[in-house]
């Protein structure tokens, strides 16, 4: 989508390696999300950040950590990437949710 | 607590047969409701969304949704679909505003057969 990018669209890596994927936005939005989406689970948050410096956890969090030291770039890190966490990943960007979501086009991460 | 039902995770349906895809929600509070779209390998685009006012609301590529509150329903409705619209949809609330947060329903994969 226009404004949001995540990078790298595709990973392969190996089990027990740090992994981070980056979610770059232009449109100076205060709210930023990861999610991840796996087969008959829908779309799952994993962290998301309201401003620079401040992040929550959200429901499935467990091994991930994120970080948010400028507006526009919001980093997912798997500390220790796990066969579980194969998946793709979802970063999105709102200034509100009155307004939903915009949504980057996704990582497909996959741990070998 | 609010949580997003979709009552069917895969719908068939002819091209130029209508559809609709079911969404109930439960919520406390007042709410926001929306429907995105994911096309196969792409990120999800907003379709429509109900913040208040009229309850049939109008989004883009066709599609509508009524919002009703004594069902606590946001179907989502077609009358003529097309090849293209084979996707997976999804429901979304937030609890009004000031919330800063979507609660997603587990996606309904609409699959159109020629």
């Amino acid at each position: 989508d226009a404004g949001i990018t995540q990078s790298p669209r595709h990973k392969v890596t190996e089990t027990g390696t740090p992994v981070t994927l980056r979610c770059h936005q232009t449109e100076n939005h205060r709210y930023m999300y990861w999610y991840r989406q796996d087969p008959g689970h829908g779309l799952r948050l994993i962290h998301y950040s309201y401003g620079v410096k401040d992040t929550d956890k959200g429901e499935v969090s467990d091994g991930y950590s994120v970080s948010r030291s400028k507006t526009e770039d919001f980093l997912l890190t798997l500390e220790s990437a796990t066969s579980s966490q194969t998946s793709v990943y979802f970063c999105a960007i709102s200034v509100g949710a009155d307004y939903g979501y915009t949504f980057g086009s996704g990582t497909r991460l996959t741990v070998v | 607590a609010q949580s997003v039902t979709q009552l069917d995770s895969q719908v068939p349906v002819f091209e130029e047969a209508p559809v609709e895809l079911r969404c109930n929600y439960s919520s406390s509070v007042s709410v926001y409701l929306f429907w995105y779209v994911q096309y196969p390998n792409q990120g999800l685009q907003l379709l429509l969304k109900y913040l208040s006012g009229s309850t049939l609301v109008k989004g883009i590529n066709g599609f509508e949704a009524e919002f009703n509150k004594s069902q606590t329903s946001f179907h989502l409705r077609k009358p003529s679909v097309h090849i293209s619209d084979t996707a997976e949809y999804f429901c979304a609330l937030s609890s009004g505003a000031g919330s800063y947060q979507l609660t997603f329903g587990k996606g309904t994969k609409l699959s159109v057969i020629p």
